[in-house]
């Protein structure tokens, strides 16, 4: 069956570090890869699509890649701060979304 | 930025009765959906509607769902027959027509249900 991972539960990192989040699939072949951010009682906001025929994306501060061999996303985000402390979500899919089940980011002042 | 909006916030319920959450996707998106999210847990598909019709739902969808779009503007789900395991949040997202491009989620609906 379908199956969607990331890292961990949770990331603590300081302000001002990079954070890296990973996501690997598998038995699974998306035509895409979504990144989305929820913050506790709130639904997920959108902030990077990825397609398999594309190897990185970046938006502003984030930074995605897309690895279909490895079958692994992983998601960057330099520059940390304690503003960017969320669940990040990774989604995968053709018609309808699939999410793994997060991982919770800490950030330090 | 366009919002999806969703009504109520919270419900309470109980085991048995009969739920209508409500939700009012962007105004030119033509894909909706409902996800749930039992607390802890992952984000979990519901169901795809298009062109007013189902066009994709999940195992978790049973006869007990239903959705509706009644009037052009709003989309809803129905829970027939309340569970105590149907507690969860519920989120409606909507998406523009053509490619694949990203949803937008509305600020969910906490149900629980006693």
């Amino acid at each position: 069956s379908q199956k969607i991972e990331q890292n961990s539960e949770a990331l603590n990192i300081q302000e001002g570090k990079t954070a890296t989040l990973t996501c690997n699939y598998t038995n699974y072949s998306p035509a895409y890869l979504q990144w989305y951010r929820q913050d506790p009682g709130r639904g997920p906001v959108f902030l990077l699509l990825i397609r398999e025929n594309e190897k990185e994306k970046r938006k502003e501060r984030l930074k995605v890649t897309f690895d279909t061999t490895l079958k692994q996303s992983l998601f960057h985000i330099t520059a940390s701060q304690p503003a960017d402390s969320a669940t990040y979500l990774c989604a995968l899919g053709y018609s309808t979304l699939t999410f793994g089940k997060g991982t919770m980011l800490l950030v330090s002042p | 930025e366009p919002e999806v909006t969703q009504t109520p916030s919270h419900q309470v319920t109980q085991m048995g009765q009969e739920v209508i959450l409500r939700c009012v996707p962007i105004s030119n998106h033509l894909y909706f959906y409902w996800y749930r999210q039992i607390l802890g847990q992952k984000v979990e598909f519901l169901v795809s509607f298009y062109n007013n019709e189902i066009s994709e739902k999940s195992e978790i969808f049973d006869d007990q769902f239903s959705v509706e779009r009644p009037d052009g503007s709003n989309f809803t789900l129905k829970i027939r027959s309340t569970k105590l395991e149907d507690s969860a949040m519920y989120f409606c997202a909507s998406r523009w027509e053509g490619e694949r491009t990203r949803e937008y989620f509305g600020p969910g609906t906490r149900l629980l249900v006693l």
